[in-house]
């Protein structure tokens, strides 16, 4: 069954460091999202991507956050210059043509800010 | 952000029993409803959605039923098996305002035992 595809699994990185976070979604999916949470919190919109554009994003992507299809494959988050509280599992998921269908997840990148 | 709700941290049950899972929603716009299951060091895994002029979906063991007017869902599991142990999470969205922003309760770890 094909699966959307997350790396690295784990992510360490000084404070104040880049990071890029890499999806393969699912190959037939044309819409893409990112979710993160915090441990012990809830699962969380970051934002949705569609047609090479940003559909919506929540209050929690803000400038220092990117999203990008660079390739006919792949799906990134950039973050710019990480914080503490950028700490989180990081779930990409992507969906087929049409509101009802469902989003399909990948494992997600526990990333850990030092 | 308190708009999906799973009151109950975890639920123990036999196998062969069923297992309810319950889910409440506070924004009545909300018009699509899915269940999430979550093994440890895995993204959650689609199970089974309803959309809102439906009150009940069935599929294999699974079953969703939403009661509009309480918002209110429940996910039934019949029978149990020790392989359901995960963490259920509910998700909705609002079909008519966004592409696809899943709003996730916290979830409920279900515990099924021999």
């Amino acid at each position: 069954e094909p699966e959307v595809t997350q790396t690295p699994s784990h992510q360490v990185t000084q404070m104040g460091q880049e990071v890029i976070l890499r999806c393969v979604p699912i190959s037939n999916h044309l819409y893409f999202y990112w979710y993160r949470q915090i441990l012990g919190q809830k699962v969380e919109f970051l934002v949705s991507f569609y047609n090479n554009e940003i559909s919506e994003k929540s209050e929690i992507f803000d400038d220092q956050f990117s999203v990008e299809r660079p390739d006919g494959s792949n799906f990134t988050l950039k973050i710019r210059s990480t914080k503490l509280e950028d700490s989180a599992m990081y779930f990409c998921a992507s969906s087929e043509v049409g509101l009802s269908q469902p989003q399909h997840f990948g494992d997600g990148t526990r990333l850990s800010i030092l | 952000d308190q708009q999906v709700k799973q009151n109950s941290p975890s639920l123990s049950v036999q196998e062969g029993r069923i297992s309810i899972l319950n889910c409440d929603y506070t924004n009545s716009m909300f018009d699509y409803f899915l269940w999430y299951k979550k093994y440890p060091a895995e993204g959650p895994t689609f199970l089974i959605s309803i959309s809102s002029i439906k009150d009940k979906n069935e599929d294999g063991r699974f079953t969703v039923f939403l009661n509009k007017s309480a918002k209110h869902l429940s996910l039934h599991i019949v029978p149990s098996q020790p392989g359901d142990s995960a963490v259920y999470f509910c998700a909705a969205f609002d079909r008519g305002s966004t592409l696809g922003r899943l709003y996730f309760g916290r979830g409920t770890q279900l515990t099924v035992w021999p």
